[in-house]
């Protein structure tokens, strides 16, 4: 157990709808990444937040967005959904910023329909 | 060209066998990851090394900054080691912060 928690695990939608994913990090860990891993493109990063600013983009469209709370939780929004969203979305949680390793929660499944 | 190449994809072994993993990527980086990846889709790190060598139990990560290669070694292979390896760096110089992925090599250790 990493001790960064993903909900929901499942997640199974329809074409143009709007879903919201949530990470919750480690106790202590300041920094968020969110990450899409689908059949055809594989691993991507997607966003990082540190300590509730958004910190790096990387090939996130723009009907996606994230935030992160005071409290350290991250949601990734999703919005006009299209079957090509359909993907395993991991975040993970590092102490600091870009050279600390990173501890991945167990993903949330998004079929769009 | 990706920016981050693996080899092999596949790698089919007996156990007991030494596995090698090989990873070569094209810019500079500060880090470079080796992540583990079972059926179930859970991601483990394994390491993280900007330089030289570490051991974990029977597993062994070199990374070789000039020639920019990395190497994931397995002792005595188990079938439990069987999973997606994935090698990923994160660029140095500034710009986005997450990690950038290799493809993976899928490893079926048999009995």
């Amino acid at each position: 157990d990493s001790g960064v928690t993903q909900t929901p695990k499942h997640l199974i939608t329809a074409t143009g709808q709007r879903v919201t994913l949530r990470c919750s990090p480690r106790s202590g860990d300041l920094s968020v990444y969110w990450y899409q891993q689908s059949l055809d493109q594989g691993l991507q990063f997607l966003i990082q937040y540190y300590n509730g600013e958004e910190r790096a983009k990387g090939n996130i469209l723009e009907r996606f967005s994230a935030q992160q709370f005071p409290d350290l939780h991250s949601e990734l929004n999703l919005s006009s959904l299209e079957l090509g969203d359909s993907a395993l979305y991991f975040c993970a949680s590092s102490v600091g910023n870009s050279y600390n390793e990173q501890f991945f929660g167990p993903g949330t499944r998004l079929t769009v329909l | 060209k990706n920016e981050v190449e693996q080899s092999p994809q596949n790698l089919t072994a007996q156990e007991g066998e030494f596995i090698t993993i090989n990873c070569s990527y094209s810019v500079g980086i500060s880090a470079l990851h080796w992540l583990q990846q079972h059926p179930g889709g859970g991601i483990v790190s394994l390491f993280m090394l900007s330089s030289g060598k570490k051991k974990h139990g029977r597993l062994i990560a070199t990374i070789n900054i000039q020639e920019k290669h990395s190497s994931l070694h397995i002792t005595a292979s188990h079938p439990r080691d069987s999973a997606v390896y994935i090698c990923a760096v994160m660029r140095s110089g500034g710009g986005a912060d997450g990690l950038t992925f290799g493809k993976g090599t899928h490893l079926i250790i048999q009995p």
